[in-house]
């Protein structure tokens, strides 16, 4: 079952934009991650936001966490061509008898 | 190269066959997860070891089984097959405490 749902599930922004990914998760976490994936490849981690954590940076990425709403944000500023992918959000995986479940994702797609 | 290796890449095989994927996790890494990506589904836990003993099933049929070897690259077999067991399936292995899941670049099973 999902515990993430990501928000919106495409997104067609112009290069040089910001884009804003959301998700949502019903439980109680640990910890959220954000991953992306090239189309057809593996997924890449990008960031983890501890549950005890309210914002993150990493480059140009910015995470935010609510915990009383349960939700995150993946914040791209500067958006490029090579941002063009799928990102998921995915909670848990702190502890050695958690897996990490994914929501279904946002595909982003950066237009020239 | 995420450190994460899976064989094979691509497999194409008829209905009632079996396979075996194999995933070698990254040097030190304990935990290694599988899990099915497909189209409608997105991507699906499926289970998880940790150092050679089973710790967490997700949505695996019974068709489907894993183990972990004491080098710890673990494989996951697939008996049975049907036209909709057709996915990605990826691997990701991480060490405890450690900061995201290292996904290896998946097998693409394909039944015909």
């Amino acid at each position: 079952s999902q515990q993430g749902e990501e928000d919106p599930q495409a997104l067609s922004i112009q290069e040089g934009e910001n884009a804003t990914m959301n998700c949502s998760y019903k439980t109680s976490i640990n910890n959220l991650q954000w991953y992306r994936q090239n189309s057809g490849r593996g997924l890449v981690h990008l960031i983890l936001i501890r549950s005890n954590e309210r914002e993150k940076h990493s480059g140009r990425l910015r995470v935010t966490l609510d915990t009383s709403k349960k939700s995150s944000s993946l914040l791209i500023t500067a958006s490029r061509a090579a941002d063009t992918a799928s990102y998921f959000c995915a909670t848990g995986g702190m502890n050695r008898d958690d897996k990490i479940i994914f929501g279904k994702g946002t595909r982003l797609h950066i237009l020239p | 190269d995420s450190g994460v290796t899976q064989t094979p890449k691509h497999l194409i095989t008829a209905t009632g066959q079996r396979v075996t994927l194999r995933c070698s996790p990254r040097s030190g890494d304990l935990s290694v997860y599988w899990y099915q990506q497909s189209l409608d589904q997105g991507l699906q836990f499926l289970i998880q070891y940790y150092n050679g003993e089973e710790r967490a099933k997700g949505n695996i049929l019974e068709r489907f089984s894993a183990q972990q070897f004491p080098d710890l690259h673990s494989e996951l077999n697939l008996s049975s097959l049907e036209l909709g067991d057709s996915a990605l399936y990826f691997c990701a292995s991480s060490v405890v405490g450690s900061y995201g899941y290292t996904f290896g670049s998946g097998t693409r099973l394909t039944v015909v």
